[in-house]
């Protein structure tokens, strides 16, 4: 059964502290990937990986940085926390593109982060 | 740039009522188009995809097809379960393995 995997359900934290989220999947996938959920606005990309040590911006990645040392993690650093980031986020996995053929994303279960 | 609206909810049905969700999109080359599901707590999953013009996707008794002249992917189900309670996605691809999202729509199933 395929997996992606999140550190955390809940985690709450303070305005300003450095905030580590961590992601793993079990696919062997080439694409990671970090988005935010928030209510009315869907899913944003904050960052995308297609490789290790590989990265691209998203639509938000103000405030965000992301990195990938091995192929099956993936991890969302908030350098500062604010509370306009608290929010709900979810990590997705895919195979990499394959002519005009686009994989499904496997999601984990989020991460509900609350910045007080 | 390219994009997808749904209609907003929630949309809230009894058991066994006939389901229409919308979804447009705009789209400056030919995408992908999927649907996907959130049941609550989890995280989303795949519900069904068409690639091309006038394709169907199936999965679980819903169905979608991919209607290029109205630029439209709706999600349909003939008769809707408590369990179909959740949040479903409609999202777009174009030539990248990248997907655009819509806000999502929340469906309440009531017995």
């Amino acid at each position: 059964d395929v997996k992606v995997t999140q550190s955390s359900r809940y985690l709450v934290k303070r305005t300003g502290e450095k905030v580590f989220l961590e992601c793993v999947q079990d696919m062997d996938h080439e694409n990671m990937f970090w988005y935010r959920q928030d209510p009315g606005l869907g899913l944003r990309l904050i960052y995308f990986s297609y490789d290790v040590k590989m990265k691209e911006k998203g639509d938000i990645p103000e405030g965000y940085s992301v990195s990938r040392e091995k192929k099956e993690r993936f991890s969302l650093i908030l350098e500062s926390a604010s509370t306009n980031q608290t929010s709900m986020y979810l990590c997705a996995s895919s195979k990499i593109q394959q002519g005009r053929r686009v994989y499904e994303q496997y999601f984990g279960p989020g991460t509900r982060l609350t910045v007080t | 740039g390219d994009s997808v609206t749904q209609m907003e909810g929630p949309v809230t049905l009894s058991e066994e009522a006939f389901l229409t969700i919308n979804c447009t999109y705009t789209a400056t080359g030919y995408p992908s188009l999927f649907w996907y599901v959130q049941y609550p707590g989890e995280g989303l999953q795949l519900l069904l995809k068409a690639t091309k013009a006038d394709d169907k996707g199936s999965n679980k008794g819903f169905e979608a097809t991919y209607r290029k002249e109205t630029t439209s992917f709706h999600l349909e189900k003939g008769s809707v379960q408590v369990s179909d309670s959740a949040v479903y996605f409609c999202a777009l691809s174009v030539n990248t393995d990248k997907l655009i999202f819509g806000t999502g729509t929340r469906l309440q199933v009531f017995p």
